[in-house]
């Protein structure tokens, strides 16, 4: 079955406390993508990939990195977490000109 | 800045009713443009796209409307049934790998 799969679904932490949300698909897409999801916000992009190896940067990615050092994965960490970071995150995959795929999300807590 | 938005936050429909839900844009370049629903606790499903060639695509059930004049894009969902009850989200890709989502629109569906 094709899908985007991202861990953990839910996590509860502290400030500063470095924390990694791994995302894996199994379509073979060159581009994946992290979002977050916040009330009256919609999806903001955080960062996005275009291969193995390439990155950008989104709307919104202080706070953030990423890396892709393999087709399928492509792994948000957050280093030093803050409170405002505290939201819902999505992971997506898509050929390129292609429709994305979603996760189905993991909702993070930054006490 | 660019920006994708809705028109309403929330549409109540009697179950059997035409549902539009309607999204402006504000980038004259964009190309592309998709909507996608996104049911509680899952990721944002893609329902149908259209590209800036075309003023109207047709799916099952749905349609999409584009004005490039007035930068407007509207979806259509005919007889509308209780499982389309979503958060819905117009998305627009501005050239490449970047995509602004609006806010989104919640639809409720009365039986």
């Amino acid at each position: 079955e094709a899908q985007v799969t991202q861990n953990p679904r839910y996590l509860i932490t502290v400030t500063g406390k470095k924390l990694t949300v791994t995302c894996s698909q199994n379509m073979n897409h060159e581009y994946m993508s992290w979002y977050r999801q916040d009330p009256g916000l919609g999806l903001r992009q955080i960062y996005y990939s275009m291969n193995v190896e390439v990155t950008d940067k989104g709307d919104v990615p202080e706070g953030y990195k990423v890396s892709r050092k393999e087709k399928r994965n492509f792994p948000l960490i957050l280093e030093s977490p803050s409170p405002n970071q505290t939201s819902l995150y999505f992971c997506a995959s898509s050929q390129p000109d292609g429709t994305q795929h979603f996760g189905d999300g993991t909702r993070l807590s930054i006490l | 800045g660019e920006s994708v938005g809705l028109h309403l936050p929330t549409l109540s429909v009697q179950e059997g009713d035409n549902s539009i839900i309607n999204c402006a844009y504000s980038n004259s370049a964009s190309d592309y443009f998709i909507w996608y629903k996104q049911e509680s606790g899952k990721g944002p499903q893609f329902i149908i796209d259209i590209r800036s060639n075309m003023d109207k695509r047709q799916g099952q059930r749905v349609t999409v409307l584009l004005n490039k004049t007035v930068k407007h894009l509207s979806l259509q969902i005919a007889a509308t049934q209780p499982g389309d009850s979503a958060v819905y989200f117009c998305a627009e890709n501005t050239g490449g790998f970047k995509t602004i989502f609006g806010a989104g629109t919640r639809l409720f569906v009365k039986a």
